[in-house]
């Protein structure tokens, strides 16, 4: 079983609707992620969280949500959703600092698109 | 703040060929550097990384990159490419004890591998 799983993997939805993608991990990591990847543009930062009580916003936060529900999820929320939010959502954990592997361990993608 | 520059958001080359995607980075602070591929419906599997250890890095599939701070590089190689290597390969820093704050990606390069 993946270590870090999305919920939907697709998911097509009108403007001003609300929608949530939700994450959840088996690899007991306090440090979880949410990325945008847009085509040419790389994967930008969009919230992250130290633990169920730390919540960050990252590069491009304007529009988005986030809720930390326990350790194991994390929960990316558009309000109301615009066609340029159009891309594919990674979540993310990462290994403690105190272990020195530095990685982070990447889902399988939830491809939204807003018409 | 960090930044990653990979250029050439195509490379082609012939099946047998050596690999070289390049990256540049920028930061202010000793970096953390990372490369991940990303196979056509996937997610983002780490290669390999650099924290400051040996700058020569090995990493899967007989991928490897060389820490090079007097020209802030951190080009990717590989001798002899395979048609499974055909992927899109992201360049990412962090400065932040190895990425706890979130990584920073490249816009990626897109590799083609010629039969």
């Amino acid at each position: 079983d993946a270590d870090v799983t999305q919920t939907p993997r697709n998911r097509i939805t009108k403007t001003g609707k609300r929608i949530m993608l939700e994450c959840s991990q088996t690899k007991g990591h306090d440090r979880m992620y949410w990325y945008r990847q847009d085509p040419g543009l790389g994967l930008r930062l969009i919230y992250y969280s130290f633990d169920v009580k730390d919540i960050n916003k990252g590069e491009i936060s304007d529009g988005y949500s986030v809720s930390r529900q326990a350790q194991a999820k994390f929960s990316l929320s558009l309000e109301s959703a615009i066609p340029n939010q159009t891309a594919l959502y990674f979540c993310a954990t990462s290994d403690p600092p105190r272990t020195g592997l530095y990685e982070q361990y990447f889902g399988p993608g939830t491809r939204l698109t807003v018409t | 703040a960090q930044s990653v520059t990979q250029l050439g958001s195509h490379v082609s080359v012939s099946e047998g060929a050596l690999v070289l995607l390049r990256c540049n980075y920028s930061s202010s602070v000793p970096p953390y550097l990372f490369w991940y591929v990303q196979y056509p419906n996937q997610g983002l599997q780490l290669l390999l990384k650099y924290t400051s250890a040996a700058t020569l890095v090995k990493g899967i599939n007989d991928f490897e990159a060389e820490f090079k701070k007097s020209e802030t590089s951190f080009h990717l190689t590989k001798p002899s490419a395979h048609m499974s290597d055909a992927a899109e390969y992201f360049c990412a820093v962090s400065d932040s004890g190895g990425g706890a704050d979130g990584l920073t990606f490249g816009k990626g390069t897109h590799l083609i591998i010629q039969p």
